[in-house]
């Protein structure tokens, strides 16, 4: 069964602490995202990677890093939690521009 | 900038009622649009998607969308909803044939009552 799997689905972190959320898809996939969702905001993008080593900011990438070193892995890397971090953050992928996005499951932040 | 607006935050709606959710767009050049369902504590599922040929397109569960480029929309619609309908519902647009991210909108939460 193709899917996106995010790790953890839950956690909670002090500020200034750092946080990595973990994205892995079984689909050979190049292009993958991590994008954020806050209540009424809809999803808002934070990284694009095309591939191992191919990263690109998206539309709010501060305060975010990420990293590809294996294609079937995404990783976002929050160094130095702040409070308005706090969010639901979702990993998906994509086989072509074309093509429909898998979604991962979620991971909810919490950061206090 | 582009943009993908949905009008409606909330729609309520009792079980066989149609449905009609509302998604226009602000981009240049070709376009890939989207409907995603969200239901809650979930991830995204994709429902159907829009970016040559036909402009009624069909998805999965008996949803449908349509496609008009003089009014800039890509509306959802849904002859007859369930219970189980009840969801969260995006729309997304992105450029066609490169690899660049979806752009969503903020959402449509689907109430259905018995």
């Amino acid at each position: 069964d193709m899917k996106v799997t995010q790790m953890p689905r839950y956690l909670i972190k002090r500020m200034g602490e750092n946080v990595l959320l973990e994205c892995g898809q079984d689909m050979s996939h190049e292009t993958m995202y991590w994008y954020r969702q806050d209540p009424g905001l809809g999803l808002q993008l934070i990284y694009i990677s095309y591939d191992v080593d191919s990263n690109s900011e998206g539309d709010i990438p501060k305060g975010y890093r990420v990293s590809r070193k294996k294609r079937e892995h995404f990783s976002l890397i929050l160094d130095s939690a702040k409070t308005n971090q706090t969010s639901v953050y979702f990993c998906a992928s994509r086989r072509h521009p074309n093509s429909d996005y898998t979604f991962g499951s979620g991971t909810r932040l919490l950061v206090i | 900038t582009q943009t993908v607006s949905q009008s409606d935050a909330h729609v309520t709606v009792f079980e066989g009622d149609s449905v009609e959710l509302r998604c226009n767009y602000s981009y240049g050049g070709s376009i890939y649009l989207s409907w995603y369902i969200q239901h809650h504590g979930r991830g995204l599922q994709f429902l159907l998607k829009y970016y040559s040929g036909n402009p009624v397109v069909q998805g999965v569960n008996g949803f449908e969308a349509e496609f008009s480029k003089s009014d800039s929309s890509f509306h959802l619609r849904k002859a007859s909803v369930h219970w189980s309908d009840s969801a969260v519902y995006f729309c997304a647009a992105s450029q066609t044939g490169f690899a660049s991210a979806l752009t969503f909108g903020s959402g449509t939460k689907v109430i259905v009552l018995p």
